[in-house]
């Protein structure tokens, strides 16, 4: 099983739909979780860490499942804007490493 | 947040010639981060690059293909020795990881002919 696993999409959604994907790792001793975003030809920004409770910041909500080792990404009212890689990632606790998803494509289409 | 600048932002080199990558951050920090990302794949970590130390490697990156210097605290290089078309690639660096955030640099675009 692969450390980080997200589903590659690319996912075609009409604009002001609600979308979610989901993100599993399999260190279950895994401490951090993040959610980045990448633009084509662009560098990585973060886009939200990911808390036990779940944490929203706008149209965006992250949850975390420990028991189930996955994380997720809900986009509501999606804008064409949001069109993007979604990068999962974990930070596995060793020597702070980071492990990057592969990242799930979205196209926002108007 | 950390700016973070890198040169250069892209090249096209020959098979065989090596190319240094320069990382410079506007603010101090203790480690930075070098990253391959292929095409069409994630980012993979080549190397951690402390100051005053040698660099950290991971698994399937040697130091003499990707020799790493980091003269002081704001700033690092990246070398890509005797490149091949496989070497093809875009390398970012980072500064972090903290419980909150990594900043990348904007990557540099590399094709080997």
């Amino acid at each position: 099983r692969k450390e980080v696993e997200q589903d590659p999409g690319p996912f075609n959604v009409p604009e002001g739909a609600t979308v979610a994907f989901n993100c599993t790792y399999s260190n279950s001793a895994s401490q951090s979780f993040f959610w980045y975003r990448q633009d084509c030809r662009k560098e990585p920004k973060l886009l939200m860490s990911v808390y036990s409770s779940g944490n929203e910041d706008g149209r965006f909500t992250a949850q975390l499942n420990r028991a189930s080792q996955y994380i997720s990404l809900l986009i509501r009212d999606s804008k064409l804007s949001d069109s993007a890689t979604y990068l999962c990632v974990v930070n596995i606790g060793r020597d702070d490493k980071i492990i990057f998803g592969k990242g799930t494509r979205l196209h926002i289409l108007p | 947040s950390a700016v973070i600048s890198q040169k250069p932002s892209r090249d096209i080199c020959q098979r065989g010639t090596s190319l240094t990558i320069q990382c410079q951050v506007d603010s101090q920090v203790t480690m930075m981060f070098w990253y391959r990302q292929q095409p069409g794949q994630s980012l993979t970590l080549i190397a951690t690059a402390n100051q005053g130390s040698e660099a950290t490697y991971e698994s399937g990156f040697v130091i003499d293909k990707f020799p790493i210097s980091r003269p002081n605290l704001t700033f690092s290089t990246l070398t890509v020795s005797n490149m091949s078309p496989e070497d093809s690639s875009i390398y970012l660096c980072s500064v972090g990881p903290t419980e909150d955030t990594q900043y990348f640099g904007p990557g540099t675009r590399l094709t080997v002919l």
